[in-house]
């Protein structure tokens, strides 16, 4: 069965402090992995989509990597507007999509 | 372009009842899905639909069944409601790349 497990559950960052969020999953045949910014009481909004392992993609401050085994997203110089959960995701070959419980992170100004 | 639409935004329903929420995809999306996320948890997958067809379930009992219509609108079905199935309902809709999904905003659901 695909396992998806996010560390760690929460974040506290001074702004400016980089850091990193993991994300590692076991999946059947990797269709994609996903990071999601979910604001409280709104639907995920979409991030990244990453297909195989070396592969990279950046947005403003975020820039999120895939291993075989997991994922990283990397949070430069965060401002306290980066406060969210953030969730990572898998999709298999048989079209079910397993989220992690998310990061919450928090920026403090 | 208008996103992913949900309605209503909240409902409270009594256990036992039966709930329909709707939802109309992105424009041009012709593959919606549908989560139930709990307080605090990832989104669980409950299905897919793809051109009015079932494309794929979650570990949800029967009494959870859903539609697709040809603009690609859906509504998902909730019958003999049960306490624990209060939670966030939260479709998605995506395109030619099916596996990259986009989230409406969710109908919030209290069983009292």
């Amino acid at each position: 069965e695909d396992q998806v497990t996010q560390s760690p559950e929460a974040l506290r960052l001074q702004e400016g402090e980089s850091s990193s969020l993991n994300c590692s999953y076991t999946v059947s045949g990797l269709r994609g992995l996903f990071w999601y910014r979910q604001d409280p009481g709104k639907g995920p909004e979409f991030l990244f989509t990453l297909y195989s392992a070396g592969e990279e993609k950046e947005k403003e401050r975020l820039k999120a990597t895939l291993t075989k085994k997991e994922s990283f997203l990397h949070i430069t110089a965060p401002k306290p507007e980066d406060s969210a959960t953030y969730l990572c995701a898998v999709s298999d070959n048989n079209n079910d999509m397993r989220f992690g419980a998310g990061t919450r992170l928090t920026v403090k100004p | 372009e208008t996103g992913v639409t949900q309605s209503p935004t909240h409902l409270i329903k009594t256990r036992g009842q039966q709930v329909t929420l709707r939802c109309s995809s992105q424009s041009g999306h012709n593959t919606v899905s549908w989560y139930q996320q709990a307080l605090g948890q990832g989104p669980q997958f409950i299905f897919q639909y793809y051109r009015e067809e079932e494309n794929g379930r979650g570990n949800f009992p029967p009494r959870f069944s859903g539609l697709q219509f040809p603009n690609y609108s859906s509504e998902l079905n909730v019958n003999a409601l049960e306490l624990d199935d209060s939670a966030l309902y939260l479709c998605a809709s995506s395109g030619v790349r099916r596996e990259t999904q986009y989230f409406g905003p969710g109908t919030r659901l209290l069983v009292l």
